[in-house]
């Protein structure tokens, strides 16, 4: 167990949806990263967050968006939900930016 | 631009040893990580290089050569359990970290 929770663990939903996935980070990290992992690929980073503020952006869709709150846990949105959305979207924290990150379970999202 | 590469898929046998290579590319370097995934399964962190040379811990050793811009995993004693994708991803300077496609391990009984 990294720590790093996720919810919810499974997500299935139609096209043009939209979903809000959620993360909490391990206790004293203030750095947040959200990845997406289609089946067979590897990670792909989507956005981070430092202490409420967004530090760097990845490959991420202009349907998506987050946000990492006071309490330091974050929220990926994504809406107009197309079937090539469907993946694992792990979140991972850390203490400081570009430190050892611990990843959450992950929240599998299909889109039907 | 910042580039990893590893090989997309290794094959080895229970009880033998085998060496997963990392090659990179990337503006700056401040360290190399290595992490294991199980299929559908969060990523474990298992090491991270600073410094060139070897780093031992149990099974596993981790080997960095910073002039070169090469890295490798070793495992030993290989387990079943030990099938598995492992990535490799580096710590650039002032940017974020980027993560290789990763190795995919299967281990033969």
């Amino acid at each position: 167990d990294s720590g790093v929770t996720q919810t919810p663990k499974h997500l299935i939903t139609a096209t043009g949806q939209r979903v809000t996935l959620r993360c909490s980070p391990r206790s004293g990290d203030l750095s947040v990263y959200w990845y997406q992992q289609s089946l067979d690929q590897g990670l792909q980073f989507l956005i981070q967050y430092y202490n409420g503020e967004e530090r760097a952006k990845g490959n991420i869709l202009e349907r998506f968006s987050a946000q990492q709150f006071p309490d330091l846990h974050s929220e990926l949105n994504l809406s107009s939900l197309e079937l090539g959305d469907s993946a694992l979207y792990f979140c991972a924290s850390s203490v400081r930016q570009q430190e050892t990150q611990y990843f959450g379970p992950g929240t599998r999202l299909l889109v039907l | 631009g910042q580039n990893i590469d590893q090989p997309t898929e290794m094959t080895a046998t229970e009880g033998a040893i085998v060496q997963i290579n990392c090659t990179y590319q990337t503006s700056g370097f401040n360290g190399l990580f290595w992490y294991q995934q199980h299929a559908g399964e969060a990523p474990t962190f298992l090491s991270y290089n600073v410094l060139d040379g070897l780093e031992e811990k149990g099974r596993f050793s981790s080997f960095l050569s910073r002039s070169k811009g090469y890295s490798y995993l070793l495992l030993k004693e290989l387990q079943m359990k030990d099938s598995a994708s492992y990535l490799c991803a580096v710590n650039p300077i002032e940017d974020k970290i980027i993560f290789g496609k990763g190795t995919r391990l299967h281990i033969l009984p």
